[in-house]
């Protein structure tokens, strides 16, 4: 089992609506949790972190945790064409004990935005 | 606007060649990392640095080297280039007073012939 899982996809939204992408993590120890955008060939941006269960807004974007699931996901609002991109989900690292300033990321997920 | 940047942004160069790529921060960060990237894979992490005496190794060391100069410039060498090591490679920083979200730049897109 992968430690950070994310859908490869591509997720294709039409421009406007929800795009909502999901990520799992093995790991309960894991305390705080990002969403970073790549472009293709770029590097990747931080988006949002979240480190509290519940949801967390900032303009259009919405990360949401639930660490009893072991599940964050990120919802993008009102979708543009230029979301087009792969969504990275990261994770620190619980273990060993004092590992947490190590991120681990998952695969990635493409995100296709249809005009 | 604080910065991390990356030189050189491309290189190609042949197996068996020694390469070195060089990252510079104005961020003022305490922590950077080097991260190698495969085509359709996940981030995955070299070696990371909290100061300048401190240097560890990540997932994937191996033919890889670090000198941090400064606190400012962390530069990541290859002893002997092989074609397996074709990737993006990022640097990455961040503060130890944060929840260690790390602030990415551009990257070094490496080919070895």
């Amino acid at each position: 089992q992968k430690e950070v899982e994310q859908n490869s996809g591509p997720l294709s939204v039409p421009e406007g609506a929800i795009a909502s992408l999901n990520c799992t993590y093995s790991d309960r120890g894991s305390q705080s949790f990002f969403w970073y955008r790549q472009y293709s060939g770029k590097s990747p941006e931080l988006i949002m972190f979240i480190y509290s269960n519940g949801d967390k807004e900032d303009g259009r974007f919405t990360a949401q945790l639930n660490k009893a699931s072991q599940y964050v996901s990120l919802l993008i609002r009102d979708s543009q064409p230029s979301d087009s991109a792969t969504y990275l989900c990261a994770v620190t690292a619980p273990r060993p004990v004092g590992s947490s300033y190590k991120l681990i990321f998952g695969s990635g997920t493409r995100l296709l935005v249809r005009p | 606007d604080a910065d991390v940047t990356q030189t050189p942004r491309n290189r190609i160069t042949k197996t068996g060649k020694r390469i070195m790529l060089e990252c510079s921060q104005t961020k003022g960060h305490d922590r950077m990392y080097w991260y190698r990237q495969d085509p359709g894979l996940g981030l995955q992490l070299i070696y990371y640095s909290f100061d300048v005496k401190d240097i560890n190794k990540g997932e994937i060391s191996d033919g890889y080297s670090v000198s941090r100069q400064a606190q400012a410039k962390f530069s990541l060498s290859l002893e002997s280039a092989i074609p397996n090591q074709t990737a993006l490679y990022f640097c990455a920083t961040s503060s130890s007073g944060s929840y260690n979200e790390q602030f990415f730049g551009p990257g070094t897109r490496l080919t070895v012939l």
